[in-house]
């Protein structure tokens, strides 16, 4: 079945520093979304890529959709400690009435103000 | 807020006990989902109900089922509970107008003693 994989698993920055997390599929994506999910929160949807090489900025994050759809970025600049938890990247079933989406396992940031 | 409701908050209860989880989805969501999310595995995906009928299942255990009403709203029934079910169980809609970004409900917190 469909595989998705984010790494780093953990990331620890001092305020000010940018940060990045990578995400990979086993399988070519129709879409690729980012969720956020604060400490003690619920995940929260932050964007969703479609196109191929799409580049999508949201502030001080930039995500980026990989030219075979099969990898995914997500850059935050000038790290906040708001910007603290951890960040899931996850890819859509195979459409129909099946939404189904395959979770990373995600990327917990923390930020050392 | 994310529309996507759940109840209770908290649940305490002892081993081999069963309890049910309920969910309300946004307005004109037809798709529920729901996710166990425990500290070391992260978001596991355990069946999604689309319409009233099961569309997809996960990593669900027997002992656990779910079933989706007419008025779409879920419930998530686990029995025979063990000290290892103790999680976050997540509820999640979609279906409404982006149809596959998933918006996820406060969760229930599960202690089982």
């Amino acid at each position: 079945g469909q595989q998705v994989m984010q790494i780093p698993q953990y990331q620890h920055v001092q305020e000010g520093e940018d940060f990045t997390t990578y995400c990979n599929s086993s399988t070519t994506l129709s879409n690729i979304q980012w969720y956020k999910q604060r400490p003690g929160g619920h995940p929260v949807f932050l964007i969703q890529l479609v196109k191929s090489g799409e580049v999508k900025k949201q502030k001080r994050l930039t995500f980026q959709f990989g030219e075979a759809k099969k990898n995914s970025s997500l850059h935050i600049t000038a790290t906040q400690t708001t910007d603290v938890g951890t960040y899931f990247c996850a890819g859509p079933g195979s459409g129909g009435s099946n939404y189904k989406l395959t979770f990373g396992k995600g990327t917990l940031l923390t930020v050392n103000p | 807020d994310s529309g996507v409701t759940q109840t209770p908050k908290h649940l305490i209860t002892a081993t081999g006990q069963r309890v049910t989880l309920r969910c309300s989805p946004r307005s004109g969501d037809l798709s529920v989902y729901w996710y166990q999310q425990s500290l070391d595995q992260g978001l596991q995906f355990l069946i999604q109900y689309y319409n009233g009928e099961e569309r997809a299942k996960g990593n669900i255990l027997e002992r656990f089922s779910a079933q989706q009403f007419p008025d779409l709203h879920s419930e998530l029934n686990l029995s025979s509970l063990e000290l290892g079910d103790s999680a976050l169980y997540f509820c999640a809609s979609s279906g409404g107008l982006h149809r596959d970004t998933q918006y996820f409900g406060p969760g229930t917190r599960l202690t089982v003693l």
